[in-house]
């Protein structure tokens, strides 16, 4: 199985700055990559596809990087909202894997 | 509005046996993969298992390969996970989601919709 390690695990940021989360897979995914927010207590959402199309009604400070094993989400400036925790996955290969999720904190 | 609502969680001891299920409503179910994905407290997502759009693909998570059986009835519009020798380690959030699909003719795996969530508790 591939298998998705994401850095930092908690990653401490101030509102307004930029966040960068890394999301590093055991072999090549291609571009075959997601990536989710979720709020505590919330399910989780669908922010990237593919590993750089945001979903829909996704904001535009959400960004996605990356290819074969090296993916990155960029948040552009931080939102109060967006203190929460971002989990990747890969879908390249059956069984589909999480990475452990980043918790973005406020620093 | 497009829809998921899981429903038969509870509590039961280790070895016996849970029925979830997943009702679609706003879309049309029959056309989409279903994927079931599950959440240990306090844990990271863990994906256990998908059913193609028509139920003649099935995969699962080694995980629960074996023990889980995933079932979808497209004229109700319902997914199933049938969870036998349940373990402590299946404790979780069961949710059920929708795959994507194919977007701009490549098929993509991920997650669009999800449901609330039910809460399985494996406990003696």
């Amino acid at each position: 199985e591939i298998v998705m390690t994401q850095s930092p695990a908690t990653l401490s940021v101030s509102p307004g700055e930029r966040a960068t989360l890394s999301c590093r897979a055991s072999q090549s995914i291609g571009s075959n990559l997601a990536w989710y927010q979720q709020k505590p207590g919330q399910t989780p959402r669908l922010l990237i596809y593919g590993a750089s199309t945001r979903a829909t009604g996704i904001p535009a400070r959400f960004s996605g990087s990356g290819s074969g094993t090296e993916f990155t989400l960029t948040i552009s400036s931080l939102q109060s909202e967006d203190f929460t925790v971002f989990y990747c996955q890969q879908y390249d290969k059956w069984p589909l894997t999480f990475g452990g999720g980043t918790k973005v904190q406020i620093k | 509005q497009v829809q998921l609502v899981e429903s038969g969680g509870g509590v039961v001891q280790p070895g016996r046996s849970l029925r979830l299920s997943c009702a679609g409503s706003g879309f049309t179910f029959s056309s989409y993969a279903m994927h079931w994905v599950r959440q240990a407290p306090g844990k990271g997502l863990e994906w256990v298992a998908v059913v193609s759009d028509g139920g003649g693909f099935k995969s699962y998570a080694d995980s629960v390969k074996g023990r889980f059986t995933i079932s979808r009835d497209n004229s109700k519009s319902t997914l199933s996970l049938q969870m036998n020798t349940l373990r402590a380690e299946d404790t979780a959030v069961y949710y059920c989601a929708r795959d994507c699909g194919e977007i701009d003719k490549k098929t993509t795996n991920a997650f669009d919709i999800w449901g609330q969530g039910t809460v399985v508790t494996i406990s003696s």
